[in-house]
């Protein structure tokens, strides 16, 4: 079966320190694996896109990077978190109809 | 811009109640997910609706879909506590080639009490 990773499950970061966040996926191969975050209280942003291998689509301009340097391992980065960065960080991957979600990661920058 | 929104944001409900969730979405659509979230969690997929008129039933939850309205339903019976948490749908639109993207309402957030 199949099964998505996700950590660290809680990240407490200081304002300007940088972020690096991973997700893996078992069982399957060449997923499409995506990246949300949610802020209090509200709904999820998806933030990234993947295909493939080095292949990353943005949704939004922000202070995040993501990349993928293995087929079912992706990764969300920063170079200097921002306050605005706190939230829960949700990685996602796709298989025909489903999506499923990771168990997340909540990031809090202080 | 795809736009998906749900009502209500908050619903308390008294155990035994019925009760619906609507979810309206912007854009050509005939996939329609429904997430449920606990506190502090991750999110767990209750339904996947694939075509107009689609239904599907878990326990004391029902949900239906109509494209034509862009129109998904959530429907609960006899509440429980145990159905007190967050509930998503999500929108499954074209994303360039052939991938596609999740677009998440608001929420509605279920408070089942005695």
């Amino acid at each position: 079966s199949q099964t998505i990773h996700q950590w660290p499950a809680t990240l407490v970061q200081p304002v300007g320190s940088p972020l690096s966040l991973e997700c893996t996926v078992e069982g399957t191969s060449n997923p499409n694996l995506y990246w949300y975050r949610q802020a209090a209280g509200r709904g999820l942003q998806l933030l990234f896109y993947s295909v493939g291998i080095g292949q990353i689509s943005s949704e939004v301009p922000q202070n995040l990077s993501a990349s993928r340097p293995q087929d079912r391992q992706f990764i969300l980065s920063s170079k200097k978190l921002l306050l605005s960065d706190s939230g829960f960080y949700l990685c996602a991957w796709r298989r025909d109809t489903e999506a499923f979600f990771g168990q997340g990661t909540r990031l809090t920058v202080v | 811009e795809l736009k998906v929104e749900q009502n209500p944001l908050f619903l308390s409900m008294q155990e035994g109640k019925n009760y619906t969730i609507y979810c309206n979405y912007s854009t050509t659509s005939d996939r329609l997910y429904w997430y449920r979230q606990d506190p502090g969690k991750s999110l767990e997929s209750l339904f996947v609706l694939l075509s107009n008129g689609a239904v599907k039933q878990e326990g004391r939850l029902m949900a239906s879909l109509d494209t034509k309205a862009r129109l998904s339903t959530l429907h609960i019976t006899a509440a429980v506590h145990d159905l007190s948490a967050t509930y998503f749908c999500a929108v499954d639109t074209p994303y360039g080639g052939t991938a596609s993207k999740l677009t998440f309402g608001t929420g509605t957030r279920l408070q089942v009490t005695l």
